[in-house]
């Protein structure tokens, strides 16, 4: 069964210190990836995806994520973190075939909180 | 521009009651979607629709019952809502079934009392 798991429920930083949220993933097919960030009482946005090709993606606001094929893993980064990267981000899986074509599976989500 | 809008924000309503949430976007987008978040904001899949035909439909209770008038619109219709039932709810949409991303709307945050 397809499965994300998240290792870190909460994840509390300083301002500017570097942070990583870690992701792994169980599937039997090629996926793709995707990190979601969700500000209190918002919608989720999408952060970065990894649909093929280079396997470290980034966004405009400095995060990083590397697509690890053998270690099934997609670690989000950022060198130096803000107050306002204050959230919680979900990492999210979809497959490219089958009968779950479509659907995203969800990890259970990562609070990082940066104190000033 | 709002890609995604549901409406009401919020909802609170008494047990027993039947309400509907509703759900656009004016992406263009072939694939809506339904995904619920209960109290420990783990999200999961309901509900998807592709061109108006249902594609997913999960492990979901019979009173959960989705509609697509049109490929820009996913309404939401719970009957006899019970105490359990109280999550917040995401409409969202990608351009088509499978390898694209989804646009998510702001969630409807329903209360059962």
């Amino acid at each position: 069964a397809q499965s994300v798991t998240q290792l870190d429920s909460q994840v509390p930083v300083f301002e500017e210190a570097p942070v990583e949220l870690r992701c792994n993933y169980s599937s039997s097919v090629s996926v793709y990836l995707f990190w979601y960030v969700q500000y209190p009482n918002q919608g989720l946005q999408l952060l970065l995806k990894y649909l093929s090709g280079s396997t470290l993606v980034e966004s405009i606001n400095g995060f990083e994520a590397e697509f690890n094929k053998s270690q099934t893993s997609f670690h989000l980064r950022k060198p130096s973190v803000h107050i306002s990267d204050t959230a919680e981000y979900f990492c999210a899986v979809s497959e490219d075939r089958g009968s779950t074509l479509g659907r995203l599976y969800f990890g259970r989500g990562t609070q990082l909180t940066v104190w000033p | 521009d709002t890609a995604v809008s549901q409406t009401p924000k919020y909802l609170v309503t008494q047990m027993g009651n039947d309400k509907s949430i509703k759900c656009e976007q004016n992406l263009g987008h072939d694939t809506m979607y339904w995904y619920k978040q209960d109290s420990k904001k783990f999200l999961k899949i309901m509900f998807s629709y592709n061109n108006k035909e249902l594609i997913i439909n999960e492990t979901v209770p019979n009173r959960f019952s989705p509609k697509s008038p049109d490929k820009a619109h996913l309404n939401l219709h719970i009957n006899s809502l019970e105490l359990g039932d109280s999550a917040v709810y995401f409409c969202a949409s990608s351009q088509f079934l499978g390898n694209t991303e989804a646009f998510f709307g702001q969630g409807t945050r329903l209360t059962v009392v």
